[in-house]
């Protein structure tokens, strides 16, 4: 069975904190993703990966960076956490063949105080 | 920016069939139409997509109108289980283009 997961379920931290978001996919796969999701504003694209080493921004980058050192695995790092970055944070993976239905994981409520 | 248009809520009996509706006029000769559907507290997952013919499989039906500018998904029985957001995206067929999430429609399925 596919899987994407992600390192924590619910996270709370404090204003200025360095954060870090961790994703993991045991598909190969060649693309990931991280999007938030804020009531009433949907799903947003923060950063997207398509190969190790590389990345590109999404429509909402600001405030994050990202880390894709191995394929399988994609971080989100918040570099000073803010009130207005509490959210929920997904990852998703997809391969650059075929249909590539893009799998989702559980996501991260990240609380910031 | 999202290129589909969706109703922002729908209700549906339990067991009818539960026909969701989207708009995508700009729509290019490339780009096909995917349906994913949120459940609450999951990530989003994949429920069908097609090009310009219908297509069907365990889960649902996609009619897409000749012209292309429009789709309608159908879920054939719905059941409580069928509550969720569902989302139309258009893209194209394969590559690093990235999904494009709208604010989808809320389906409520009613027993």
């Amino acid at each position: 069975d596919v899987k994407v997961t992600q390192s924590s379920r619910y996270l709370v931290k404090r204003t200025g904190e360095k954060v870090f978001l961790e994703c993991v996919q045991d598909m190969d796969h060649e693309n990931m993703f991280w999007y938030r999701q804020d009531p009433g504003l949907g799903l947003r694209l923060i950063y997207f990966s398509y190969d190790v080493k590389m990345k590109e921004k999404g429509d909402i980058p600001e405030g994050y960076s990202v880390s894709r050192e191995k394929k399988e695995r994609f971080s989100l790092i918040l570099e000073s956490a803010s009130t207005n970055q509490t959210s929920m944070y997904l990852c998703a993976s997809r391969t650059n063949a075929g249909y590539n239905e893009q799998f989702f994981g559980p996501g991260t409520r990240l609380t910031v105080l | 920016d999202a290129k589909t248009t969706q109703p922002t809520s729908m209700d549906c009996a339990e067991g009818r069939a539960a026909n969701l509706p989207c708009n995508h006029s700009t729509i290019s000769g490339n780009e096909y139409v995917y349906w994913y559907r949120q459940i609450h507290s999951q990530g989003p997952q994949y429920i069908i997509h097609g090009l310009k013919n219908n297509e069907t499989n365990e889960m649902a039906s996609l009619i897409i109108t000749e012209d292309r500018k429009s789709s309608t998904l159908i879920l054939p029985h719905a059941t409580l289980r069928d509550t969720a957001v569902y989302y139309c995206i258009v893209r194209v067929y394969s590559g690093n283009t990235p999904l494009v999430f709208g604010k989808g429609t809320r389906l409520s399925v009613i027993a």
